[in-house]
């Protein structure tokens, strides 16, 4: 089992410019989260979906970002424009039924914004 | 609020030595607490939760409900133990809770 897939692994970018990250989760995981994690800091959630319901997005910020997970496998997280302070390890996880509470993490997409 | 407090941003202990980690919570509800771990360039993984009662890698948590901690303990730490470790908390009960992460605690193990 592959675990979950995210990519990019790393990305630069300059500010205002758009970034986009991909995340699939464990094959059979039907809820997925967005955390961010800034530097020295606990992963905090962005976004929970269930399927492709997002369940839980309190705490994306809506101006400038946005989050889709149209078959209820794979989901995008998009951020336009990026600012200086979106700096951060944006990490993706899933949970599954039998899992009770376990989430599976992602290595994670460290982003730089210049 | 819900909250999750890691006091320590380090915990630096010689192998064989006791190790505690600390953790308190804020929770109004009835909580679900959790450990999770990063080793050095791996990814985030759960180590323990409170409801197994279980012993991982030697180590154990208890869930206080009068002093609202869950302090993570290993009576002879190693040296493979050291890495990042999160106390969270689940915010919604059920199966699929939305995690509360503490800032974490560096354990760094020495020879």
């Amino acid at each position: 089992e592959a675990g979950v897939v995210q990519s990019p692994r790393y990305k630069i970018i300059e500010k205002k410019q758009p970034v986009a990250f991909w995340c699939n989760p464990i094959s059979g995981h039907n809820t997925l989260y967005w955390y961010r994690q800034n530097l020295g800091q606990g992963p905090e959630l962005l976004i929970r979906y269930e399927n492709e319901e997002a369940v839980d997005d309190s705490q994306l910020p809506k101006d400038r970002f946005s989050a889709e997970r149209l078959k209820g496998v794979d989901s995008t997280l998009k951020i336009q424009p990026a600012e200086l302070g979106d700096s951060a390890v944006y990490l993706c996880a899933s949970s599954g039924t039998s899992s009770y509470n376990e989430q599976f993490f992602g290595p994670g997409t460290r982003l730089t914004v210049l | 609020a819900q909250r999750v407090t890691q006091p320590e941003k380090l915990l630096s202990v010689f192998k064989g030595a006791p190790v505690e980690l600390k953790c308190n919570y804020s929770y109004s509800g009835s909580p679900e607490l959790f450990w999770y771990v990063q080793y050095s360039r791996q990814r985030l993984q759960l180590l323990l939760r409170h409801i197994s009662r279980e012993s991982i890698k030697g180590f154990t948590a208890d869930l206080n409900k009068g002093e609202t901690s869950f302090h993570l303990k290993k009576p002879f730490a190693q040296e493979e133990d050291s890495a990042m470790y999160y106390c969270a908390l689940s915010s919604n009960g059920g199966s699929q809770g939305n995690l509360i992460f503490g800032k974490g605690t560096k354990l760094s193990v020495k020879p």
